[in-house]
């Protein structure tokens, strides 16, 4: 099966230092979504992208995340500088959105902890 | 603005009972996709189902069923016979069937199945 690949699966880090997580999309995938998990507010919509274009980005916090897709097999989420409220696993899907039966596809995560 | 409520929070049920999760949904859109994501302890999301708004035909799947109706704005899922391996946290979602297609999860249901 096709999978979305995340990387990496886990990172701590110490609070002001620079986090990048990469996920790689399904091959063919031209829609990209960056999802953050916490307990408290579940599954918030971080920034999505279409054909490498960002779509929309309302859910970052502007001042220190910024998310890129330099070419169509690799999106990456960067936070700068990290903050103990960016504790979270951050999820990347993919998918093709229009006219079929598949949901997009979500990576494993990547489980971030900054002290 | 779209919404979705999953208005359980947790839900414990004893193996072989059937279980209904409930799935409640917001939208002004004409067309929209309505999903399904189950999120077992090991913490992949994993597609189950994609609808479209015009589609009113209940599906199923092995134990899996799917009850959508419009003019009540849900989504409810019934998981017959479950098992333990059904336990895990099942998120609806919802999106639009336009251009941007973003996808609106709810806060989703923990579901116990106990041996």
């Amino acid at each position: 099966d096709a999978r979305v690949t995340q990387t990496p699966r886990h990172k701590v880090t110490e609070m002001g230092q620079e986090v990048t997580m990469r996920c790689q999309p399904i091959l063919g995938h031209n829609t990209v979504f960056w999802y953050r998990q916490t307990m408290m507010q579940g599954l918030e919509l971080l920034a999505y992208f279409r054909n490498r274009a960002p779509l929309d980005d309302s859910g970052m916090p502007k001042d220190r995340f910024s998310a890129e897709m330099p070419d169509a097999t690799l999106a990456t989420l960067k936070i700068q500088p990290s903050e103990p409220r960016d504790s979270a696993v951050y999820f990347c899907a993919s998918g093709l959105p229009t006219g079929r039966p598949d949901g997009y596809t979500f990576g494993s995560g990547t489980r971030l902890t900054v002290v | 603005a779209q919404k979705v409520t999953q208005a359980q929070t947790e839900i414990s049920v004893v193996e072989k009972e059937d279980v209904t999760l409930d799935c409640v949904y917001e939208t002004r859109d004409t067309t929209y996709y309505l999903f399904w994501y189950k999120q077992p302890p090991s913490g992949e999301l994993v597609f189950l189902i994609r609808r479209n708004s015009f589609d009113e035909q209940n599906e199923i799947s092995g134990r899996y069923s799917w009850n959508f109706q419009k003019s009540t704005s849900s989504f409810n899922f019934t998981i017959t016979a479950s098992q333990v391996v059904d336990s895990a946290v099942y998120f609806c979602a919802l999106s639009d069937a336009g251009g941007y297609q973003k996808v609106t999860f709810g806060t989703g249901t923990k579901l116990q199945v106990i041996p």
